[in-house]
């Protein structure tokens, strides 16, 4: 039982290029989210799915789409990145069963020049 | 925008001592969560407190909550050098949502 697990773990981008971050939970959660962690500002959400086959947007969507390819796996799309998008990316997910904890996985570093 | 301001911002004490962090919120909540975060890594979920509740204890971990005034307070005791993290609350709204604070740094000198 994995838990929660995103790929890469680290990645450098130049200005303009685009890039997917995947995540993949093996714990048959419904909702599954993305956030961004900056210092000083916590985590924010970008977007999430409450179930499989809905997206609906967060705090910061702006720069990034994202897609529910099945009950596991909730992906991050990053079309144009900008120096503004360097943060850390954290993808979570939660049984709607209960809606208590939410799960992590281990975060993505990415860092756009 | 953040739901939950975290208070202290950075705490230190020396292990054995009892750590306090307060937490604040703005609008109704079903439940409140508190999340560690080691340097590096995913945040891991510590304790729920749910909106009827006042407190809960879990191991070194007691949790209140007082709705009225919309705070909550995590002590940790007899703190731990491996205690040294981040921590942040999270409240959970009508919605399916979490909104994280900002976090607490907690140091723990040996």
């Amino acid at each position: 039982n994995a838990g929660v697990t995103q790929t890469p773990k680290f990645q450098v981008l130049k200005t303009g290029q685009s890039m997917t971050l995947q995540c993949a939970q093996d714990m048959n959660h419904n909702s599954m989210y993305w956030y961004r962690q900056d210092p000083g500002m916590g985590l924010r959400l970008i977007y999430y799915s409450a179930s499989e086959g809905t997206t609906d947007k967060g705090e910061v969507p702006n720069g990034y789409n994202v897609s529910r390819l099945n009950k596991r796996e909730f992906s991050l799309r990053l079309e144009s990145a900008a120096p503004s998008q360097t943060s850390v990316y954290f993808c979570a997910s939660i049984s709607t069963l209960s809606y208590n904890e939410q799960f992590f996985g281990p975060g993505t570093r990415l860092t756009v020049l | 925008s953040q739901q939950g301001e975290e208070d202290p911002q950075a705490l230190s004490i020396q292990e054995g001592e009892n750590a306090t962090m307060n937490c604040s919120y703005k609008t109704s909540i079903n439940n409140l969560q508190w999340y560690r975060q080691n340097s590096g890594r995913g945040l891991v979920h510590l304790i729920l407190i749910r909106s009827n509740e006042r407190e809960k204890h879990s191991g070194r971990l007691r949790v209140t909550l007082d709705t009225s005034k919309k705070s909550s307070s995590l002590l940790i005791t007899a703190s731990r050098a491996a205690d040294t993290a981040s921590y942040f609350c999270a409240t959970r709204g009508a919605n399916s949502k979490l909104t994280f604070g900002k976090g607490i740094t907690l140091s723990v000198r040996p």
